[in-house]
């Protein structure tokens, strides 16, 4: 059974500039999370999928935008950056909306916009 | 406006020592309280979690203690190892709403040999 992983594990990209990340969700999982944690903060929700729909939304603006694909795989798609998006960006799928179901985190992707 | 938040940033313990954590949490509506530990570049591994209609709950060295009227609650590890030494996250949910975890900022855990 593997676990989550998310690819790339860094990248460094300028101002203004688009990304997207991506991430494998773990066997059996149907619902990927994504999160943001600046340097010495906690993570903060980003927003959730479950079967392919948008299920929750934190405080982002609508540039931070996301997919996910048929076999549960998800993207976070971030335009126009901003140099304070820089922070390690990390995902977790559970086989359920709700966090009793237990989230696996995958290790993250650092993010640095200059 | 921090609706969990842990107060102490480190936390230094010799090995075979209790490690107390603390967290405490502004939003009544919270139900549901998890503990995860995160080593450097890894994602953060769940620890342990406990629900609002109880108000302890063990697993191995680790204990969680939840004192809803003081909207608080504790990780116990006994004995410290080592191999703990990591940061800690408490995370709190609304099980009824958005599913979602809020996470505190995190208490960085030095279990000295």
């Amino acid at each position: 059974e593997t676990g989550v992983t998310q690819s790339p594990t860094h990248l460094i990209k300028t101002r203004g500039q688009q990304v997207t990340l991506r991430c494998s969700s773990q066997s059996g999982h149907n619902t990927v999370s994504w999160y943001q944690q600046a340097l010495g903060q906690g993570p903060q929700f980003i927003f959730q999928y479950y079967r392919e729909e948008e299920n929750g939304r934190g405080n982002f603006p609508p540039r931070f935008s996301g997919l996910q694909f048929p076999n549960y795989s998800s993207e976070l798609n971030v335009n126009a950056l901003e140099l304070d998006d820089s922070a390690l960006y990390l995902c977790a799928s559970s086989p359920g909306q709700k966090p009793n179901y237990g989230y696996t985190f995958g290790s993250g992707t650092r993010l640095t916009v200059v | 406006d921090q609706q969990v938040k842990q107060n102490s940033p480190s936390l230094s313990v010799q090995e075979g020592r209790i490690s107390i954590l603390n967290c405490d949490y502004t939003n009544s509506m919270f139900d549901y309280f998890l503990w995860y530990k995160k080593y450097p570049a890894e994602g953060p591994t769940f620890l342990i979690s406990i629900s609002s209609i109880k108000d302890k709950n063990e697993d191995g060295r680790f204990t969680v203690f939840l004192n809803k009227s003081a909207k608080h609650l504790s990780l116990h590890i006994v004995p410290s190892q080592p191999g703990d030494s990591a940061v800690y996250f408490c995370a709190a949910s609304e099980l009824g709403g958005y599913s979602t975890l809020t996470f505190g900022k995190g208490t960085m855990l030095l279990v000295s040999p």
